[in-house]
């Protein structure tokens, strides 16, 4: 099956950084997604991404689906004590969905 | 607006029990999905069901079933349990089938077996 790399496992930066975290995959995706988990919390979509090549903001954030459709990244920038959580990534083909193993963020005032 | 709910909110069982788990989708989502969070790990997809029929199955073994009813909640069931099924269970609701990114998820239910 389609299996999904996501690094790094953990970050911890200071407030005000940057934070850049990627997902590499074995097959192709025709979608990317990116979702953050708070303790207690179901995932939340931060970012979806349709098409080879496609870079897209939210606010801070901006992902790139890969041109390969096999790996996209996502950037934070200038973070916030409230960006903490963990981060996931997901490729979607066709309805089935996987989802990358999570990379943690700490976020030191 | 409600978001998805699910309950318990958290559930200890012993080897070999049964455990049913809940989730009410979204107020007129027709598609509801079913996922295990083992800790440290991403989602794993288990179930999808739209309008009461099963649309998608996840590599788990048959111990695992679902159902969806005509309001478009839904059981997850567990039997014989393990050690192993301990994990953090998510419902995702969606519009249509499919879901994908129009998916919302609940807060989990988190399930201890001794």
């Amino acid at each position: 099956g389609q299996q999904l790399n996501q690094s790094p496992q953990s970050m911890f930066i200071q407030e005000g950084e940057d934070v850049s975290m990627n997902c590499t995959s074995s097959s192709i995706f025709n979608t990317w997604l990116w979702y953050k988990q708070d303790p207690g919390e179901g995932p939340v979509l931060l970012i979806a991404l349709y098409k080879a090549g496609e870079l897209t903001s939210n606010g801070r954030l901006t992902a790139q689906f890969g041109i390969t459709r096999k790996d996209s990244f996502l950037n934070i920038s200038a973070s916030i004590p409230s960006d903490v959580g963990i981060y996931f990534c997901a490729g979607l083909w066709m309805n089935d969905m996987r989802f990358g193993a999570g990379t943690r963020l700490t976020v030191k005032p | 607006d409600a978001g998805v709910t699910q309950s318990p909110t958290h559930l200890i069982k012993t080897r070999g029990q049964h455990v049913t788990l809940r989730c009410s989708p979204i107020s007129g989502h027709k598609s509801v999905s079913w996922y295990q969070q083992v800790l440290g790990q991403g989602p794993q997809f288990i179930f999808q069901y739209y309008e009461k029929e099963e649309r998608g199955r996840g590599n788990f073994p048959d111990r695992f079933s679902a159902r969806q009813f005509p309001n478009y909640s839904s059981e997850l069931n567990v039997n014989a349990l393990l050690l192993g099924d301990s994990a953090l269970y998510l419902c995702a609701s969606s519009p249509e089938w499919g879901g994908g990114e129009t998916q919302y998820f609940g807060p989990g239910t988190r399930l201890l077996v001794l």
